[in-house]
C-alpha cells in the first residue's frame, strides 16, 4: 500500500492569501485525487490530478481557485486561492495504485482562514 | 456515476455483529464497491472491495447479491474502536466520489 505524506498538517492563513498543499507519495502512482471536507462532512471531490495531463476539476471548483500541479507520478500540489474564511475545511489528497477505486489517503491539511 | 444510500447513523454495542447496507442501484456493469473507514482527523482507510457475491479479508466481510444493487458491509464483533464513518463507494478508474457515510457509534 502507499505511503502518502502531506504538507503542512495544519495552518492558519489570512484571508487574501494563498497556501500550497503538497503530498508526496512513496511510490509512482497514476491517479491523484484532491479532497475538501468539512467538519462533520463527507468528502467532496475537488479534482483529479494524472501525471502529464491537465487536472480534471468537479463541478463548483475551477483551476483559478485551486490549480493543481502533478509534475511527476510521485509528487502533487494543491494552491488554495484568494483565501476566505469559507475556504477553512481538511483538504485531502489520495491515489489510486490499482486504478479500481482502492484509494490510500493522506492525513490531511487542516487549514483556518481568519 | 452510481449515487449511493447509506444509513445516515447506526449505534452497536461491544461484540455485536454490525451489517451497514449500501443501495446503489444505478451500478454499471464496471463498478466496483468498495467500503472505506474513517476515524475523527484521519483520511478514509479502504476496508475492502468487491465486485460481485462475497469477499471476506481479516476486517470484514461485503456481500453483494446478485443484482449488484446494493451491498453490506459486515462487521464481526465490533469494538469501541471500531466507532467510525463508514463510506460506500461505487465506481471504477477515477470514479472517487464519496456519497455521505455511516456514522457508527460502538457502546460498551
Amino acid at each position: 500500500s502507499a505511503v502518502i505524506s502531506q504538507k503542512p498538517s495544519r495552518d492558519i492563513c489570512q484571508r487574501g492569501t494563498s497556501l500550497t498543499i503538497q503530498c508526496q507519495v512513496d511510490s509512482q502512482v497514476t491517479m491523484m485525487f484532491w479532497y475538501r471536507q468539512q467538519p462533520g462532512q463527507s468528502l467532496t471531490l475537488i479534482a483529479t490530478a494524472n501525471q502529464g495531463s491537465e487536472a480534471t476539476y468537479e463541478s463548483g471548483f475551477v483551476i483559478d481557485k485551486f490549480p493543481i500541479s502533478r509534475p511527476n507520478l510521485t509528487f502533487s500540489t494543491l494552491t488554495v486561492s484568494n483565501m476566505s474564511p469559507e475556504d477553512s475545511s481538511i483538504y485531502l489528497c489520495s491515489v489510486d495504485e490499482t486504478g479500481n477505486t482502492e484509494a490510500f489517503f493522506g492525513q490531511g491539511t487542516r487549514l483556518t482562514v481568519v | 456515476l452510481a449515487k449511493t444510500t447509506q444509513p445516515i447513523s447506526m449505534d452497536s454495542y461491544e461484540g455485536q455483529e454490525v451489517n451497514i447496507t449500501c443501495s446503489h442501484n444505478n451500478i454499471a456493469t464496471n463498478d466496483y464497491i468498495t467500503w472505506y473507514q474513517q476515524f475523527p482527523s484521519q483520511g478514509p482507510r479502504f476496508i475492502i472491495q468487491g465486485y460481485k457475491t462475497k469477499v471476506t479479508n481479516e476486517v470484514a466481510s461485503l456481500f453483494i447479491p446478485a443484482d449488484r444493487k446494493s451491498s453490506t458491509l459486515s462487521l464481526p464483533r465490533v469494538s469501541l474502536s471500531d466507532t467510525a464513518v463508514y463510506y460506500c463507494l461505487v465506481g471504477v478508474n477515477n470514479d472517487m466520489r464519496f456519497g455521505a457515510g455511516t456514522r457508527l457509534t460502538v457502546k460498551p
